[in-house]
């Protein structure tokens, strides 16, 4: 019962280095999501997917890339990290279906600091 | 666009008593879903309580209540008999089918329960 599992949970970067961020959900949900969270601005949409093949920016793509090429991973990659990039990052997922209880699935994080 | 606003950083609540959120939100959308997700200190995501912007009836999930004031774009969730593990950021989100099944977020309250 993984539901969406989110790796690593913890990194450190230095400026201009490049990672990927992993998000697998094993619910065949259509609808995934990237998040970053900052101290007092909520939750913000990075990029989202409506299923394999998929993606489409949020608000704030910068700086950011995704793919999809199954239904059940879509990584986040970092090209050049900045300070600016620093952030709680957050992956979820959503089936879709508002008929049955619609919501979103999250990970359980990764804080990213980039020094 | 779509916004959602908490207008209260920061709450706190004595142990027993009971405590309301606020949040408010923007939109020409008609169909629509709203929820609280919860997030305490382990950082995870977890939902509290879901309605549908059709149902006039306001949810109830055990101590957890909203009051939905649709033509006032208000959506206030109510912590009855307040207990220390309710100490958390609670986040008020809404979700818009039309949008790509976008979810978006307020900034966040940060209740805190004390003994």
């Amino acid at each position: 019962n993984a539901g969406v599992t989110q790796t690593p949970k913890f990194r450190i970067l230095k400026i201009g280095q490049s990672m990927t961020l992993q998000c697998t959900q094993d619910m065949n949900h259509n609808y995934m999501y990237w998040y970053r969270q900052d101290p007092g601005m909520g939750l913000k949409l990075i990029y989202y997917s409506v299923g394999a093949g998929i993606t489409d920016k949020g608000e704030v793509p910068n700086g950011y890339n995704v793919s999809r090429s199954t239904t059940e991973d879509f990584p986040l990659r970092l090209e050049l990290a900045a300070p600016s990039q620093t952030s709680v990052y957050f992956c979820a997922s959503s089936s879709g279906l508002y008929a049955t209880n619609e919501k979103l699935f999250f990970g359980s994080g990764t804080q990213l600091s980039v020094l | 666009a779509q916004t959602v606003t908490q207008s209260q950083p920061e709450m706190s609540v004595q142990e027993a008593e009971t405590v309301t959120l606020s949040c408010t939100y923007d939109t020409s959308e008609n169909n629509y879903y709203l929820f609280w997700y919860k997030q305490p200190p382990s950082r995870q995501m977890i939902l509290v309580i879901r309605q549908e912007a059709y149902k006039q009836q306001n949810a109830t999930e055990n101590r957890f209540s909203v009051n939905f004031q649709k033509a006032a774009k208000s959506f206030s969730l109510k912590i009855s008999d307040s207990q220390l593990g309710d100490t958390a950021m609670y986040f008020c989100a809404f979700l818009y089918p039309n949008t790509g099944n976008q979810f978006y977020f307020g900034t966040g309250t940060s209740l805190t329960v004390i003994p």
